[in-house]
């Protein structure tokens, strides 16, 4: 059981709009913690997509945009795309365990 | 460019040790911490702890704390990740990660991953 909860899944057609949720507690992003989101394409290292919450970092499109608000994050994806198709993380720092916590992913399947 | 190359695949026995290195390139070492970050067969990514390499302070995750040791070498530029009592449950790829300086980022750059697999 993660301590950030994602949906396992979830799906789009090309072109379209998708958003990723993570959900905390007051322990960590409700406590004002930083949220990162990585994303992992099959076989692959993992890879930052986004940084403090809603940072893209160079290279990464504007097709990807993160947020937060109160204990919980969001990642949006618009303009879907084949090459979207990988799990995403979402990651945070929680007080009381006084450690990063990832959540459990998201498995992205473009239609 | 900045890179983290890592150590090759290990098959160990339950009950020893593994020994992970993590060689940066491109950037200054001492000036980042490196975190470390595993992921079992078919499962999500759990974060281990992290080292300062300038300093050697290290931060273990609640789990693993008293099996881990992160250490670093900083004439060659080399992170380590040593897991000692090996169990089944320890088969995963283990991977290092560059954090980003400042607070409110991220592991920006990632090694290729370790391949650990225990077995008897």
């Amino acid at each position: 059981q993660s301590v950030l909860t994602q949906a396992p899944s979830v799906s789009g057609a090309p072109g379209q709009r998708v958003t990723i949720s993570c959900t905390g507690s007051s322990s960590n992003i409700g406590a004002g913690y930083d949220v990162h989101w990585f994303q992992q394409l099959p076989g692959t290292a993992p890879k930052l997509l986004i940084s403090g919450n809603s940072n893209r970092p160079s290279g990464v499109p504007d097709r990807f945009s993160g947020s937060k608000s109160g204990a919980s994050a969001s990642l949006a994806i618009t303009g879907l795309q084949a090459e979207d198709e990988a799990d995403y993380y979402c990651q945070s720092y929680d007080i009381s365990l006084s450690g990063w916590v990832f959540g459990g992913g998201t498995k992205l399947t473009v239609l | 460019q900045v890179q983290l190359v890592q150590s090759g695949a290990e098959v160990k026995k339950p009950g020893a040790s593994v020994k992970v290195s993590c060689k940066a390139s491109g950037y200054t070492f001492t000036g980042y911490y490196m975190h470390w970050v595993r992921q079992a067969p078919g499962q999500g990514l759990e974060w281990m702890g992290w080292i300062n390499p300038n300093s050697g302070d290290t931060n273990y995750a609640q789990k693993f704390q008293g099996r881990v040791t992160m250490t670093r070498d900083t004439s060659i530029n080399t992170a380590y990740m040593e897991l000692n009592r090996l169990t089944s449950d320890d088969t995963a790829v283990y991977y290092c990660a560059k954090k980003q300086s400042g607070a409110a980022y991220g592991l920006d750059v990632w090694g290729q991953g370790t391949a650990v697999t225990v077995s008897s």
